[in-house]
């Protein structure tokens, strides 16, 4: 069965500073994506950045950047140069491919605080 | 309105009513979903719908009755709930669920934060 671990409930970051957060994830698929969301107090979940299994480099969205280690099976979001507006809920996702292609297994998220 | 839109954003109600939670999409997709976030837990998936037809039901409780009448609009009519229903529902939608390769993103609507008495 597919799982998304995300073991820091709560991370602390200073304003401006780089701030990596952890997922790893358990499948037998050889295919797969894995997804960063953010969740601010609102409640929408804003799609941050999206990895393939295949793909061979991390991939990348303005100061966001994905560690992807696939023989680790981690997939760490690394947000470089904190912003205040940053503090929210983090989750991690993975999306197999076949029967459940599309359906998207969360982790619990990690509380990221932005501190000025 | 653009992306995902949900009515109500907060409802309460007490465990003999009947709601409904309403969801729409001005996206052009043609999946949709419903999820549970509870406190403390991962994002539950509940229903999936896919051009219309409801291609999963994650073993939910027969008290949540989804409804979609179109590709735009996804309905989840409540009756007889629990407390321990009491969470946020969010909807998300997505270009097509069998659209090759994972990559699939869903757009989620802003959630219902719904409180059972």
């Amino acid at each position: 069965a597919q799982k998304i671990t995300q073991t820091q409930p709560g991370m602390f970051v200073q304003e401006k500073e780089a701030v990596t957060l952890d997922c790893t994830y358990d499948t037998s698929d050889q295919s797969y994506g894995l997804f960063w969301y953010k969740q601010p107090s609102s409640g929408e979940m804003i799609f941050l950045i999206y990895q393939g299994s295949y793909d061979e480099q991390n991939a990348t969205e303005g100061r966001y950047s994905l560690n992807f280690q696939k023989a680790r099976k981690s997939a760490n979001l690394v947000i470089s140069a904190s912003q205040l507006g940053d503090s929210a809920m983090y989750f991690c996702a993975m999306s197999p491919y076949g029967g459940s292609q599309g359906n998207l297994i969360f982790g619990k998220g990690t509380k990221l605080s932005v501190k000025p | 309105e653009t992306g995902v839109t949900q009515t109500p954003r907060h409802l309460v109600m007490g465990m003999t009513n009947k709601k409904s939670l309403k969801c729409e999409q001005h996206l052009g997709h043609n999946a949709m979903y419903w999820y549970k976030q509870s406190a403390k837990k991962p994002l539950e998936l509940m229903f999936v719908y896919n051009f219309k037809e409801q291609t999963e039901n994650n073993s939910v409780p027969s008290r949540f009755s989804p409804e979609c009448p179109n590709s735009s609009h996804l309905f989840l009519h409540l009756h007889t709930l629990q407390p321990e229903d009491s969470a946020l529902y969010l909807c998300a939608s997505s270009q097509d669920r069998l659209a090759g390769g994972p990559y699939n993103e869903q757009f989620f609507g802003p959630g219902t934060r719904l409180t059972v008495l």
